[in-house]
């Protein structure tokens, strides 16, 4: 198991542009989530998948923003038309319970998003 | 809205003595409490989580306190070591909701 997956690890593009980031989760996590990091503050939460269902979202994200999961395995984030504010890392984590004193989520090492 | 709060952004601590990193909160609805450490290019790791029936978790040189009535916790590291320079973020989240709640975090040198 070589852990959470995210591709690319890098993405620069031009503002108005769209771009999809894809997380590999560990094969046996049911639960997948999705953190947006920008500098200088903690993550924070952008929603949430129990296999393919999609059980909670954010008010950061936007219209411009939809992530899948089909079937239960991988996950896409993909951003539309990005802004000069979308500039961040995109953290995807997953777990087998919900996060409690049973341990936390496992992060991915994200991706970083620079819109010029 | 911060909900959860880490008010040092910096702490510098010589090898071999104690490390304390702190965390406010002020929703009363969390039930979990977390610390994850993040070195540079990684994502955070999970470190150590306390419920808050509890008031104490300990899991080897590392030390959760939570203080309910203060909104409090803390992490110890004894003895601190110089592979603990990171971040660390506290996070919280209640039984209701999915999402972690993320401190802004606090960067941990510990010096040889």
């Amino acid at each position: 198991d070589t852990g959470v997956s995210q591709n690319p690890r890098h993405k620069i593009t031009k503002r108005g542009q769209n771009v999809t980031f894809r997380c590999d989760p560990i094969s046996e996590h049911n639960r997948l989530y999705w953190y947006r990091q920008t500098l200088g503050q903690g993550p924070e939460f952008l929603t949430y998948f129990q296999n393919e269902a999609q059980l909670e979202k954010s008010r950061l994200l936007s219209d411009r923003f939809s992530a899948e999961r089909p079937k239960g395995s991988f996950s896409t984030l993909e951003i539309q038309r990005t802004e000069q504010g979308d500039s961040a890392m995109y953290l995807c984590a997953s777990s087998l319970n919900l996060v409690g004193v049973i341990g936390g989520y496992t992060f991915g090492s994200g991706t970083r998003l620079t819109v010029v | 809205d911060q909900q959860v709060k880490q008010n040092s952004p910096s702490l510098s601590v010589q090898e071999g003595r104690i490390s304390i990193l702190n965390c406010d909160y002020t929703n009363s609805m969390f039930d979990y409490f977390l610390w994850y450490k993040k070195y540079p290019a990684e994502g955070p790791t999970f470190l150590i989580s306390i419920s808050s029936i509890k008031d104490k978790n300990e899991d080897g040189r590392f030390t959760v306190f939570l203080n309910k009535s203060a909104k409090h916790l803390s992490l110890h590291i004894v003895p601190s070591q110089p592979g603990d320079s990171a971040v660390y973020f506290c996070a919280a989240r209640s039984n209701s909701g999915y999402a972690l709640n993320f401190g802004k975090g606090t960067s941990l040198l510990v010096t040889p």
